[in-house]
């Protein structure tokens, strides 16, 4: 079983839409938790923190459950500068950064 | 302010080759990770250094080795290569290591 696990996707919704990605993780002592964007052939860029409270940033809203160790992120009014790969990224609390395969997200006009 | 740099940006290289990566940092960070990156797959954590020491490792085999230099900068190095280890080399500085990671552009790795 992957440490952590994403929908590999395409997820391909019209500009405007709603979206949702999901992501579980398997070692509940993970300490902190991060969505990072990917764009074809670049480096990942950090996107945001996720919090277990909720935490919010513009569009973007990221989530987590730590009783049920899954982490979601919604994207409102999705825009066509937000496709890409989204990974999820889970720390255990030394530095070492594990992440999921990416959900890929693919906004069409 | 400089983000993270990573040198060269393409590689090919063939099957026994030795390969060396560089990292700089970016300004104000003193500990550099990386990655491999493999097609269509996340990264995965090769090797953590701090105060030029190995801090932590992943599971790669001893092919991969790595140094810190004293002003923070940083080379991977795979011996041996196999046709395997072609993938996106990304290598990320963060201050002490724990808090948040911001990732260079990577070094594209082709073994022949």
């Amino acid at each position: 079983r992957k440490e952590v696990e994403q929908d590999p996707g395409p997820f391909n919704v019209p500009e405007g839409a709603t979206v949702a990605f999901n992501c579980t993780y398997s070692n509940s002592a993970s300490q902190s938790f991060f969505w990072y964007r990917q764009d074809c052939r670049k480096e990942p860029k950090l996107l945001m923190s996720v919090y277990s409270s909720g935490n919010e940033d513009g569009r973007f809203t990221a989530q987590l459950n730590r009783a049920s160790q899954y982490i979601s992120l919604l994207i409102r009014d999705s825009k066509l500068s937000d496709s890409a790969t989204y990974l999820c990224v889970v720390n255990m609390g030394t530095g070492m950064l594990t992440f999921g395969g990416g959900t890929r997200l693919m906004v069409k006009p | 302010d400089a983000g993270v740099t990573q040198s060269p940006t393409h590689l090919i290289k063939t099957r026994g080759q030795q390969v060396t990566l560089r990292c700089s940092p970016k300004s104000g960070h003193d500990t550099v990770s990386w990655y491999q990156q493999a097609l269509g797959q996340g990264p995965q954590f090769i090797f953590q250094y701090y105060e030029e020491e190995e801090r932590q490792r992943g599971n790669f085999p001893d092919r991969f080795s790595g140094h810190q230099f004293p002003n923070y900068s940083s080379e991977l190095n795979v011996n041996a290569l196999l046709l395997g280890d072609s993938a996106l080399y990304l290598c990320a500085s963060s201050l002490g290591g724990k808090e948040t990671q911001y990732f260079g552009p990577g070094t594209r790795l082709l073994v022949l």
